[in-house]
Parts: structure tokens; sequence; C-alpha cells
């Protein structure tokens, strides 16, 4: 039974790309939520999202991030023209319910040159 | 927004030493988490605690859930070199459901 699944791994983009952020949950799963973490920082909750629609998008920047989750094929973080702040690890967690227990990925790594 | 207050920030100690850490908050928490996370890879659920003055092991891992709800600490005994990693605790506030709030972890080096 496949665990979270993230890719790619890692990620390098010049200042003003666009990076695209998967995320596929555990089977079963239909609640995915999306954290970001600074280096030596702990993860900071940026959004929840069941299929298709988003929960809770309050630790989300309201410019040049967003998210879906869409009925067919994984969840999306996309951030448009990235700058040198977005650096960091990004990862995914899903449960089979709101309160249930989270499962994590293994993160992407972004760099921003 | 709420912040945990987890300690130490990091910990070197002998193979075979015990060790413990703990998490404080603000605000009152439901629900408290310990999480293990490898270089590279995401948080792995250690230990999960539902009731204020629970106590649970999972092998050699012990933690509780503090009375005050406010706090709770993670221990180690026996410990070997597979225990080396980044200790995080979370939890979910009083009035979330699914939110999880994340310590800034606590750094485990373990010399064999």
């Amino acid at each position: 039974n496949a665990g979270v699944m993230q890719n790619p791994r890692h990620l390098v983009r010049r200042r003003g790309q666009e990076a695209r952020l998967r995320c596929s949950p555990m089977k079963g799963h239909s609640h995915v939520y999306w954290y970001r973490q600074l280096p030596e920082e702990g993860l900071k909750f940026m959004v929840y999202l069941q299929k298709e629609n988003i929960i809770d998008e309050s630790g989300m920047p309201k410019e040049r991030f967003s998210a879906e989750f869409p009925k067919e094929g994984p969840s999306i973080l996309r951030i448009q023209q990235v700058v040198r702040g977005d650096s960091a690890a990004y990862f995914c967690a899903s449960s089979a319910g709101t309160e249930e227990t989270q499962y994590f990925g293994p993160g992407t790594r972004l760099l921003v040159l | 927004g709420q912040q945990l207050n987890q300690s130490p920030q990091s910990m070197f100690i002998q193979e075979g030493e015990d060790v413990s850490m703990n998490c404080t908050s603000s605000s009152i928490f439901n629900t408290w988490l310990w999480y293990k996370q490898d270089p590279g890879e995401g948080p792995v659920l250690l230990i999960a605690l539902y009731k204020a003055g629970e106590l649970t092991s999972n092998g050699r891992l012990t933690a509780q859930f503090g009375i005050t709800r406010k706090d709770s600490f993670l221990n180690i005994s026996a410990s070997i070199p597979s225990d080396v990693g980044i200790y995080f605790c979370a939890g979910r506030e009083r009035g979330s459901n699914y939110k999880l709030t994340f310590g800034k972890g606590t750094l485990l080096t373990v010399n064999p």
C-alpha cells in the first residue's frame, strides 16, 4: 500500500519562473494538506483541500500561490513568479477524514536561484 | 499565529542514555503528536495523544499529554544510533480539527 507520493523531490527554478508541485495521497484518502518548512523551522500549514474543494487556505500567501485537488489526478501546489524567499521544503499530507491521522509525503525541496 | 515552544533545540547523547524533550503552548490543545524526521524525508508519526493526562508508549518511546493541555513531553529510553534525527511536536488547537501546529524541532545526535 503506497504512502503519500510527491514529485519532484527536488526542483530548481530561477526567479520569475513557475513551480508546480504534485502530491498523490494515500489510497483511499480524499483529504490533502500542504505544509511549508523553512530551514531549521517546523512545518507551517498552508492549505487544506478535499476533492475539488479548497476547505481552508488561510496559511497560503494570497498572491502567486494556488492549490487544487481535481476529481482525477494529484493535488497541485502552484507557485507563480517564484522569488528566493520561496525556497523551502513543501510537504503534502493526506488523511482519510478531517480529524484522522495525517500521513506525510517525502516532500519537494524547492530552490530558487 | 500560534507557535509551539519546543526544547531543547539539540541534544548530543551517548548510546544507551535516556533522553527527554518537551513542548509547550500558550493555548489549549486537543491533540498532541510527536513526529520524527530523517534528513531528506517527511515527518513520520511516532505517538498520538488525545486526552489530558494520557501516557502512551511505542517501544522505547513514551509521551504524555499534559494535564493543563498546554504541554507534552517525549522520552526515549536506551537510545540507539538510529534514533538520530529531528523530533517535532505538533498539535491541534482547541477549535481546530485538522490544522497542525508544529514546534521547531529537537535535533538528536547519538554517539555510538
